[in-house]
């Protein structure tokens, strides 16, 4: 399956604390792209890096990427419980088409 | 980036009925699509939306189950058609504003379909 593996499947941390997600592909990267998904509603494009960038920062958000190792994180640091959410990371294929990974369930408590 | 919105947000639908969803976004793309995702799953692309022309199916899913139209750049709509339970998640339409590789993907609020 070309579906990306991100891990941990879910993860429950405190107020406070930082929270770290993995992705890998089998596939070539040419971008990393990060999303949010809250309750099973639509998703919220977070970050995209590009494949000659090897990290990238946006407000509380820090993703890394290695192509070398077709892998990527995404480091959220102080989480809030407005955080709690689904976070999927996506390459795409042929140009336009998205691969999504596999998910992981953040639950971040008060 | 875009704004998408999909209508309806949620449904539930009866065994061999069909349901259309409709996306609209609020300026011109380049690029549509529609996205399956089944319960507590990620996300799989079901086609890519052609404006003017036939959808761009992707294994595994088929136009008579899945009609689609695109008949301008800013709108699109997913038919499931002869729905069972098995059809029951959420269907998402995400639309793309530029051209190039790196350029991101927007997603709209989804459809969340049940069938009974």
């Amino acid at each position: 399956s070309q579906q990306g593996e991100e891990d941990p499947q879910a993860l429950s941390i405190q107020e406070g604390e930082n929270a770290t997600m993995n992705c890998s592909y089998k596939t070539s990267i040419n971008n990393l792209q990060w999303y949010r998904q809250n309750s099973g509603r639509g998703l919220v494009h977070l970050i995209l890096i590009r494949s000659n960038e090897r990290e990238k920062h946006s407000g509380r958000l820090r993703v890394t990427l290695d192509t070398s190792k077709k892998s990527s994180s995404l480091l959220i640091t102080a989480s809030r419980a407005a955080d709690t959410a689904s976070y999927f990371c996506a390459t795409p294929y042929n140009t336009d088409k998205l691969i999504f990974g596999t998910g992981t369930r953040l639950q971040v408590f008060p | 980036s875009a704004v998408i919105s999909q209508k309806p947000s949620r449904d539930i639908c009866q065994r061999g009925t069909s349901l259309t969803i409709q996306c609209q976004v609020d300026s011109q793309v380049t690029m549509m699509f529609w996205y399956r995702q089944q319960p507590g799953q990620s996300l799989t692309l079901i086609a890519t939306a052609n404006q003017g022309s036939e959808a761009t199916y992707e294994s595994g899913f088929v136009i008579d189950k899945f009609p689609i139209s695109r008949p301008n750049l800013t709108f699109s709509t997913l038919t499931v058609s002869n729905m069972s339970p098995e059809d029951s998640s959420i269907y998402l339409c995400s639309a793309k504003t530029g051209t190039g590789i790196n350029q991101p993907q927007h997603f709209g609020d989804g459809t969340r379909l049940s069938i009974l």
